[in-house]
């Protein structure tokens, strides 16, 4: 099946600032998700980007599809970013997902 | 975006004994919803694809006998964990996509953290 790495697994930020994180996948898509996990496991959708840019305030996404791989901005990061981010992708034929292994977010004061 | 419910969202339960899981999509219709397993500080783990109206589809290594997956209605699939062992313990969150919409994203429910004592 196809194979979704993230990168960096770990992550402390300061406050206020900016960071990346990036998810390679093995194969073509026709599904990319970006979700983040709260303390109670809830799965928050945060952008559906198979391809292209999209922005939802301080998030920001981008989705290389011929390059396979995709990218997650947070800029100003506040203590309420911490927390899992998972990519999950799903390929053409097949409705499933396929999640990465997460990033660990922990933004400090 | 389109809402899918679970519960129970917590539930202990003693060794030996059966816990049943619902998943409902609230505001669309899913004739497939997917049911995934978290151990802690892990990723999601697909365990089975639900189908309305026929047998669920299970990965490998998941015990279809441990593991039953009913899906009655368009709205509603259940997940049962029979005779629980301690092992069983574990983070279990469904998903399902609004199927009339052609490349939608997927929604998940809250999750159930299951103990088993």
């Amino acid at each position: 099946g196809i194979q979704v790495e993230q990168s960096p697994p770990d992550l402390i930020l300061q406050e206020g600032a900016n960071s990346t994180l990036r998810c390679n996948f093995s194969d073509s898509v026709n599904n990319l998700q970006w979700f983040h996990q709260n303390p109670w496991g809830q799965l928050i959708n945060l952008f559906y980007i198979p391809s292209g840019t999209k922005q939802n305030g301080r998030l920001s996404a981008t989705t290389v599809a011929t390059e396979r791989y995709s990218l997650l901005y947070i800029s100003s990061s506040q203590t309420t970013d911490s927390g899992v981010y998972f990519c999950a992708v799903g390929s053409y034929g097949n409705n499933r997902l396929a999640f990465g292994k997460g990033n660990q977010v922990v933004v400090i004061p | 975006g389109a809402v899918v419910s679970q519960h129970p969202s917590r539930v202990i339960c003693k060794s030996g004994t059966s816990v049943k899981i619902e998943c409902r999509s609230l505001d669309f219709q899913a004739t497939t919803m997917f049911w995934y397993r978290q151990f802690p500080k892990k990723s999601l783990m697909l365990m089975a694809t639900s189908n309305e109206g026929s047998k669920a589809t299970y990965e490998q290594g998941v015990e279809k006998d441990k593991f039953l997956i009913n899906h009655a209605s368009l709205t509603l699939s259940t997940l049962t964990v029979t005779s629980a062992h301690p092992e069983d313990s574990s983070f279990y969150i469904c998903s399902a996509r609004d199927q009339t919409i052609m490349n939608t994203e997927a929604f998940f429910g809250q999750g159930t953290r299951l103990t088993v004592v």
